[in-house]
């Protein structure tokens, strides 16, 4: 069984701080993705990163996919209180050939409160 | 509008009897998926399903039963249900979950007494 070490478990900051959250794993994954969850509804997917050492933007969040495509990282830049939610990542197994494999494994989720 | 439906959105049950809970998309995607949401361990995925009649365990499938006989359908059926199985459950469905967003749904609720 795959497992993702997801970190921190919680974070609490102040409106305007940067902040990282950290998905580690021994694995190596064909992709990685990352989730808010807000309460109630279920997780909206933010980015996914396929490639070892790619790194996407979106807006003031910076995703980076680890070169050995065992880890990620999360930076939010300049912390907003509509950032407050349930971060997770989850990593994807591709069987060999290419075609999807469909077994998902999840971090354990980092619940982001950012204070006015 | 595209979306993942999810019933029952609550339900409060006794030990033993048998439940189903239903979940259905219309975005005619290939892959589905169960997970349950617990505090501090995130999501587990239960099974899921690459297409009609394929499906394959995921990390925590005792005591869960599924099927997929039709492409929007796939079921989660607990034939004797037990209290460790309260928990918070979703569903998704994505075109490929490699590359693709998993949409999920609204989740369900479920407490077994």
């Amino acid at each position: 069984t795959q497992l993702l070490e997801q970190s921190p478990q919680f974070l609490s900051i102040q409106e305007g701080e940067n902040l990282t959250v950290y998905c580690n794993s021994s694995s190596v994954f064909s992709s990685l993705q990352w989730y808010r969850q807000e309460p109630g509804e279920g997780p909206v997917l933010l980015v996914t990163v396929v490639t070892g050492g790619e790194v996407k933007k979106l807006k003031r969040l910076t995703f980076q996919f680890g070169d050995a495509r065992k880890d990620s990282s999360l930076h939010i830049t300049a912390a907003q209180t509509g950032d407050t939610g349930l971060y997770l990542c989850a990593g994807v197994f591709r069987r060999a050939g290419g075609t999807s494999y469909g077994k998902l494994t999840f971090g354990q989720g980092t619940i982001l409160t950012v204070h006015p | 509008e595209a979306q993942v439906t999810q019933n029952p959105r609550y339900l409060i049950t006794v030990t033993g009897k048998k439940l189903t809970v239903t979940c259905s998309q219309n975005m005619n995607h290939e892959y589905m998926s169960w997970y349950r949401q617990d505090p501090g361990l995130g999501l587990r995925q239960i099974y899921y399903s690459m297409n009609v009649e394929v499906t394959d365990k995921g990390d925590v499938p005792e005591g869960y039963k599924v099927s997929r006989k039709e492409k929007r359908n796939f079921p989660l059926i607990l034939e004797s249900p037990s209290p460790n199985q309260t928990s918070l459950y979703f569903c998704a469905s994505s075109h490929d979950p490699g590359v693709g967003e998993q949409f999920f749904g609204p989740g369900t609720r479920l407490t077994v007494l």
